[in-house]
Parts: structure tokens; C-alpha cells; sequence
């Protein structure tokens, strides 16, 4: 059965350093996601990706925050320098056409210190 | 504008018994709703979804959820608990108006006894 795939599983960094994770959406699946969860709070949308652009960003998306879909395959979130409140587990999620499941990937846990 | 109340942050059953897992949401258009499990260590699998017709929807692993217009509710419900039950679940709402972003719930964690 087709997945989701993210990399790294943990990322330690310090702060001020640039961090890029990784997701390899399902192949035919069309809208991208990254979502976050800080420890022991509620998932919150990033941003969502469609035809190679940003369709929709939060306010959690600020300046630091970047997404890029450099091929056909990989789809990575990077933040340009990391703060300690950026320490989250980061989900990435894909959907098809129908836009209405989203399959999401195992995460990548970050810690910053 | 959207979002999701969990009641309970943490259910506990003892196996076998019932389990009943509460949602409601808010929502300016017609909602698509969904139940995600995540079991430690893990990412978010999806239960079930109602996204529209047939307002009981039924999920892997026995569960099943009744979406109630006029309550604003999505209640998930599984008639006997198993020890593998055990995991924390997240309602989320999403709409086409809003891109189909998630919207989660705080999260309830379910423990089940022996």
C-alpha cells in the first residue's frame, strides 16, 4: 500500500541553524501539507501546496518557514534558522484529486537546542 | 473559520466495554470531518471521514461515527474495546473552502483495563 514517507525520523539542531526535513508524498497525489505538533498540544496546520505553488499558509508560516517540490518525487519544508519553540514533530500529508483524506507520513521529530 | 472540541482529554474503558469519544465543531460551510488514531511513536492514520450522503460512517478496526447536523457533533464510538484501542484520536474538520486544511481537535488519549 502506497505511504507516506518523511527523513529524517529526529533531527537535533541547534538554534539559529538551518534545518531542512523531508517528505516523499504518495506518487499520484496532487495537494501536499506540513503540519506540527508541539508536545502535548493539538496538530496545527503549516501549509498546503498545490501546482507548485502555496495555496494557503498559516501565521505559524512566517519568513523563516520555506517549501519547495525540487523534483518530481520530494516535497521538503526547511526553516532558515531555528528557534527553541520550533521544537515539534512535523507531519507531512498528501491527498489526491479529491482532496478529501490526506494520508500522513510518520513525522520527523525536531529538537532545538 | 473552523475548529474542534474534543470533550475529555482522556478516556479510560475497561475492555470490552464501550467506547464513546466526543467531537463537535465549528463550521461557516459544509463540513468534511474526519477521526485520525495515532498510536505512540507513530504518525496520524486515518479511522473514518463523513465527507457527505450517508450521515453513520463506519471505520477500520470496529469504529464508527454519526455526523449530527443539528448538534454540530461527530461522535466515534466502538461497541467493545480492545487492548489495542489504546492510542490517542484526533477529530478534524476541513471544507473546500478552506483549501481542505485540517483542523484538529486537542486529542483524547484512550487506555484501556483488562
Amino acid at each position: 500500500e502506497p505511504e507516506v514517507t518523511q527523513t529524517p525520523s529526529h533531527q537535533v539542531t541547534q538554534m539559529g541553524q538551518e534545518v531542512i526535513l523531508r517528505c516523499v508524498p504518495i506518487s499520484n497525489h496532487l495537494y501536499f501539507y506540513w503540519y506540527r505538533q508541539i508536545l502535548g498540544q493539538k496538530v496545527e496546520f503549516l501549509v498546503s501546496f498545490y501546482n507548485n505553488e502555496i495555496s494557503e499558509k498559516s501565521e505559524i508560516f512566517d519568513d523563516q518557514f520555506s517549501v519547495e517540490r525540487p523534483d518530481g518525487s520530494n516535497f521538503t519544508l526547511k526553516i532558515r534558522s531555528t528557534k527553541l519553540e520550533d521544537s515539534a514533530m512535523y507531519f507531512c500529508a498528501s491527498s489526491s484529486m479529491t482532496a478529501y483524506e490526506q494520508y500522513f507520513g510518520p513525522g520527523t521529530r525536531l529538537t532545538v537546542t | 473559520a473552523q475548529s474542534v472540541t474534543q470533550l475529555g482529554s482522556h478516556v479510560s474503558v475497561s475492555e470490552g466495554a464501550l467506547v464513546l469519544l466526543r467531537c463537535n465543531y465549528s463550521s461557516s460551510v459544509p463540513p468534511y470531518l474526519f477521526w485520525y488514531v495515532q498510536y505512540p511513536n507513530q504518525g496520524l492514520q486515518l479511522l473514518l471521514k463523513y465527507t457527505t450522503g450517508a450521515t453513520l460512517v463506519k471505520g477500520i478496526n470496529g469504529f464508527e461515527a454519526e455526523f449530527k447536523k443539528s448538534e454540530t457533533s461527530f461522535h466515534l464510538t466502538k461497541p467493545s474495546a480492545h487492548m489495542s484501542d489504546a492510542a490517542e484520536y484526533f477529530c478534524a474538520v476541513s471544507s473546500a473552502a478552506n483549501d481542505y486544511k485540517l483542523s484538529f481537535g486537542a486529542g483524547t488519549t484512550v487506555t484501556v483495563r483488562a
